[in-house]
């Protein structure tokens, strides 16, 4: 079975750009988390939802970042406009809701350098 | 509040030495889960343990084992016989019990093995 999927797995791009980041989740999973790793702040989580459904986006840095999730199959997270403090690895990862806490999987990243 | 505190954050051993990477918790829930994550230097974030707050028996994995205190709020795991690829960046995480909830990381131990 497929993990979690993402796309693109590296992305260079110029301050001012808009940046999508793409995730897939386990085919059957209907949590999904968007998370940010920077050598200063460690992992932390961006949003997540529940059924497609945004939980808590109390992470989201800012309005320059907005995330979605149209169905159970797909995500994606938007920068825009792109800073260079917004240079990290995103990672995605999926879960079963079910009815006790189940375990994350989470996908390779996306490494983003923002100049 | 959940807290996850990671003391160690590196640690360098020699090939055949056994290691400890202590984890400590804080949380006012009564039961809850605890997780363990291996990120090596390819820079996926690999599942290896998850912990119900209500089960504190020991768990071995081959080279692996965990030791979960709750008198302490510690989650410790012991590599035994480290080798050369077990050097990677550790988390360990919390949850709440209820399902839907996210992750709660520490900032993670860097352990070095050399041959």
């Amino acid at each position: 079975d497929a993990g979690v999927i993402q796309s693109p797995r590296h992305e260079v791009t110029e301050m001012g750009q808009e940046v999508t980041l793409r995730c897939k989740p386990i085919s059957g999973h209907n949590s999904l988390f968007w998370y940010r790793q920077t050598m200063m702040r460690g992992l932390e989580l961006l949003i997540y939802f529940n059924n497609n459904v945004p939980i808590d986006d109390s992470g989201m840095p800012e309005d320059r970042f907005s995330a979605k999730m149209p169905n159970a199959s797909f995500s994606t997270l938007k920068i825009q406009p792109s800073e260079p403090r917004d240079s990290a690895v995103y990672f995605c990862a999926s879960r079963l809701l079910a009815g006790a806490q189940e375990t994350q999987y989470f996908g390779p990243g996306t490494r983003l350098l923002v100049l | 509040a959940q807290k996850v505190t990671q003391a160690q954050t590196e640690i360098s051993v020699v090939e055949k030495e056994d290691v400890t990477l202590d984890c400590v918790y804080e949380t006012r829930d009564t039961t809850y889960y605890l997780f363990w994550y291996k990120q090596p230097p390819s820079g996926e974030l690999v599942f290896l343990i998850r912990r119900n707050s209500f089960d504190e028996q020991n768990e071995i994995s081959g080279r692996y084992s965990w030791n979960f205190q709750k008198s302490t709020s510690s989650f410790n795991f012991t590599i035994t016989a480290s080798q050369v690829v077990d050097s990677a960046v550790y988390f360990c995480a919390l949850s709440a019990h209820q399902a839907g909830t996210a992750l709660i990381f520490g900032k993670g131990t860097t352990l070095s093995v050399s041959s």
